[in-house]
């Protein structure tokens, strides 16, 4: 079965940092593009980065370039997000997902990420 | 980039259909989108791809129910049968060589 599980979730200052991880199982981690989507209590679905199979291309939305960095470790099964200098309106559930090329495919459960003081 | 416009809301009665609309910006009419579904307080989940032909290829475990269609910039997707688990919102994406792009979803009520 196909399985991403998403971490490292909490509440966290303004300024602060925190990295979020996806832990993969069920298929073949390095053959595939993956996707952070975060979504703001009550909003849709915002896409926010992308990186390719071998993380050696990444993409961001402008809302996050320059403070949040993706990156994964083929050896691991593992999808991260460093996000730094947090903001109020960073709060919201980050879903790890799985892209097959014709969009995403597969989802994680999510990680809420609350920025308060 | 591309830019995906949904209605905010629409409603069916059980049993009935329903058809969602999704559509591309100008100059992206040809683009491939995606369909998600999420039920309340649950995590997205994958309906199908839909090419501007109107092929379709729909996830694992996706009810017959669920059927893809396009003309020109709209893509649709229609629930038949409506049942009460599909009361949700459905969200269409897209992508290009930068980004990747959801339109802002339709929440849709079974009467």
């Amino acid at each position: 079965e196909v399985q991403l599980v998403e971490s490292g979730g909490g509440l966290v200052q303004p300024g602060g940092s925190l990295r979020l991880s996806c832990a993969t199982s069920g298929f073949t981690f390095s053959s595939y593009w993956l996707h952070w989507v975060r979504q703001a209590p009550g909003k849709g679905l915002v896409w926010v980065s992308r990186i390719n199979n071998d993380g050696s291309s990444t993409n961001y939305a402008d809302s996050v370039k320059g403070r949040f960095t993706i990156s994964r470790d083929n050896a691991k099964n593992t999808l991260y997000l460093q996000m730094n200098s947090l903001r109020a309106e960073d709060t919201a559930v980050y879903y790890c997902a799985r892209n097959i090329g014709a969009g995403i495919d597969i989802w994680g459960q999510g990680t809420m990420v609350t920025v308060s003081s | 980039q591309p830019v995906l416009t949904q209605s905010s809301s629409a409603s069916a009665s059980l049993g009935s259909s329903v058809k969602l609309t999704c559509t591309l910006s100008s100059g992206h009419s040809s683009y491939i989108i995606a369909w998600h579904q999420q039920q309340p307080g649950k995590a997205p989940r994958y309906l199908m791809n839909l090419e501007g032909s109107g092929s379709y290829n729909k996830g694992s475990g996706v009810p017959d129910r669920f059927s893809g269609s396009s003309s020109g910039a709209d893509r649709y997707l229609t629930i038949s049968n409506l049942q009460s688990e599909d009361e949700a919102d459905y969200y269409c994406e897209t992508w290009d060589s930068n980004t990747q792009v959801f339109g802002g979803g339709t929440k849709l009520t079974v009467l």
